[in-house]
């Protein structure tokens, strides 16, 4: 069956530094693929998403590409801020029309001042 | 923001009693979801809806009903309550056109005594 790998955390990084959170996926065809942020005590929001090969999705500097070819779908951020610890997930909606996604466990960020 | 609404947003009861929780949508989405959310497993899929009256399992269903009379309600039954049911519930949602991404609720934080 489909599966989405997250790197563990938490994650700590200083205020500006640069963050990769590392996601791979397994799932048959072109899956979409998604990055959700959980604040505290909050639902989960969509950060952004890509549909196909090579497509890059971005939102609030945050951006992730589409790698068919080593199945990942990484999020990067150049700049971090205090207000960017949350817990990151990587998610997958399988290609042919299911509606039941797959999540990674998720990742902790901690940014410090 | 998607209009979904869960309640109630706290509850705290003992075992072997019945619970409910409640999920409304504004937004005519035809996909209704239920997860919980615990330390160490992320989010799992309870139970999911793709229609009014239209219900099926998610990967740790035992001890949980759902209903979906009406295309913006889907409530979540506890029948007898247990401490291992204690955790975070969230709603989803999702449509059927686009990328399939959902929609998250605020969850609801439930406590067994």
């Amino acid at each position: 069956g489909d599966s989405v790998t997250q790197m563990e955390g938490p994650v700590t990084l200083s205020e500006e530094a640069f963050l990769t959170i590392n996601c791979t996926y397994t799932a048959t065809g072109y899956p979409s693929l998604f990055w959700y942020v959980q604040y505290p005590g909050e639902g989960l929001q969509l950060l952004l998403k890509a549909t196909k090969a090579d497509d890059k999705g971005s939102n609030k500097g945050f951006e992730a590409t589409y790698r068919k070819e080593t199945t990942s779908f990484h999020l990067e951020k150049g700049s971090v801020q205090v207000s960017d610890s949350a817990v990151y997930f990587c998610a997958l909606s399988p290609a042919g029309g299911s509606y039941i996604p797959t999540f990674g466990r998720g990742t902790s960020l901690i940014v410090h001042p | 923001d998607a209009g979904i609404t869960q309640s109630p947003r706290h509850k705290v009861t003992e075992t072997g009693t019945p619970v409910t929780l409640r999920c409304h949508q504004t937004e005519n989405h035809r996909y209704m979801y239920w997860y919980r959310q615990d330390p160490g497993h992320g989010l799992r899929l309870i139970h999911y809806s793709y229609g009014v009256k239209d219900t099926d399992k998610g990967e740790v269903s035992d001890g949980y009903s759902v209903s979906r009379s009406k295309t913006e309600d889907f409530l979540l039954t506890l029948e007898s309550a247990t401490s291992s049911q204690t955790s975070v519930y969230f709603c989803a949602i999702s449509d059927t056109q686009g990328s399939y991404e959902q929609y998250f609720g605020p969850g609801t934080r439930l406590t067994v005594t």
